[in-house]
This record gives structure tokens, C-alpha cells and sequence, in this order.
């Protein structure tokens, strides 16, 4: 079945310094890739939608220049918190469609990060 | 009003007991509904689909659809301890986009 891989599965790191979390579809070409954004005993949050070759779309309310967002390869989106401050400390997660919708989404295994 | 709505629980029950989890939601244009498990710090996998109104089986999981008072139920039987997860309602829109609920919480208990 189709696979999302999620790098890192857990990072923390220091306030002021940016963190890049990846995601490859290994066996599909994931054109679009959403991001969620998950805080403890919440639903997940969708924050951002990534279309290969061109700008994401920011949900309201989501800082575009905090959350910086590539989607350079049909198999690779990626998902930089930059200046990173105790507050982005949360749970990411991200999903691409598998096959049509009917089929559901695939989820990466989810990035917690820890803000210093 | 969020458009789909959850009771996030907790709930536990013991183990072999039957489950019950509910959604409703606001959206008509929702089509079809998805439900997904999500273990504790684990992405969310998917659980069943269903398109219509109506039931649908799989194994000991029940989807089951009232399209008219925008209700969606799952249903679990013979529940395991493997079952303790939070289980997600997920409509896509028509952008393709999956709006989640809250999530309920269960625990089953050996």
C-alpha cells in the first residue's frame, strides 16, 4: 500500500533555531501533501496544503513566513519551523491523497517536536 | 458551530464489550466519511470508508451513515485491548480536504 515516510519521528531543539521535517511518498507521486499541526488530547489541525512545483496554501490563521513549505518533488514535501519558540512545540503530522479519494490518505508516522 | 463534532471521551469499556462511537456533522456537502485509528504519538491510519447512507462491515468495525440528521456511527464488537486508540471522524470536502473531529478516546480494558 502506499507509504508516507516522516523524518524525524522526534526533534527537539533550542528557541531561535529552525527545524525541517520531511515527508516521501515511496511507492506513489504525492502532487499534493497536506500538514497538520496536532496539540496533546486534539484533533489534528490542518495548517497547510502543498501542491508540487508551486506556492502552499495556508489555512487562516497559519504564518506562511514561520512555516516555510517545499514541495520541490513529486516524492518529497518538506515543512521548516523556522525560529522555533516553545509555543510550536506540537505534533506534526503530514498526509498526501492515495489513489483517489474514496481510498483515503496516507499519514506520516507524525514529527513531535520539542521547543527549548 | 464546528462542522464535525466528537464526544472526545474517554471512554472505557471492558474488553468483548460492544463500542459505540458517534459523530455528527454540519456540512451537506459532505459525500462520503472516513474513520481513522490514530494510536498514542502515531500518525492516523485508516480505519473504513463509507460513501452512502447505510451500514457497512468490516470484520468486527461497523460504519454506519444517516445522511438525513447527518449522523455517523462506528461500532465495534468484541472489543480488544488492541482497540484502545482514538478513533478520528474524517469528511473530505470537495477540495479534498479532510476535516477532522475532535476524536474519542477509548480504552479497552482487559
Amino acid at each position: 500500500g502506499a507509504v508516507v515516510s516522516q523524518h524525524p519521528s522526534w526533534v527537539i531543539c533550542k528557541s531561535g533555531t529552525s527545524v525541517k521535517i520531511e515527508c516521501r511518498s515511496l511507492d506513489f507521486q504525492a502532487t499534493t501533501m497536506f500538514w497538520y499541526r496536532q496539540f496533546p488530547k486534539q484533533s489534528l489541525m490542518l495548517m497547510a496544503t502543498s501542491n508540487e512545483g508551486s506556492k502552499a496554501t495556508y489555512e487562516q490563521g497559519v504564518e506562511k513566513d514561520k512555516f516555510l513549505i517545499n514541495h520541490a518533488s513529486l516524492t518529497l514535501s518538506t515543512l521548516t519551523v523556522t525560529s522555533a519558540h516553545p509555543e510550536d512545540s506540537s505534533f506534526y503530522i503530514c498526509s498526501a491523497p492515495a489513489g483517489t479519494g474514496l481510498y483515503g490518505y496516507t499519514f506520516g508516522s507524525g514529527t513531535r517536536l520539542t521547543v527549548v | 458551530q464546528k462542522e464535525v463534532e466528537q464526544d472526545p471521551g474517554p471512554l472505557s469499556v471492558p474488553e468483548g464489550a460492544i463500542v459505540s462511537l458517534n459523530c455528527t456533522y454540519s456540512n451537506s456537502a459532505f459525500q462520503y466519511f472516513m474513520w481513522y485509528r490514530q494510536y498514542s504519538r502515531k500518525g492516523p491510519e485508516l480505519l473504513m470508508y463509507t460513501y452512502s447512507s447505510g451500514n457497512k462491515e468490516d470484520g468486527r468495525f461497523t460504519a454506519q451513515v444517516d445522511k438525513s440528521s447527518k449522523y455517523i456511527s462506528l461500532f465495534i464488537r468484541d472489543s480488544q485491548p488492541s482497540d484502545s486508540a482514538t478513533y478520528l471522524c474524517a469528511p473530505p470536502d470537495l477540495n479534498e480536504k479532510l476535516t477532522f473531529g475532535t476524536g474519542t478516546r477509548l480504552t479497552i480494558i482487559p
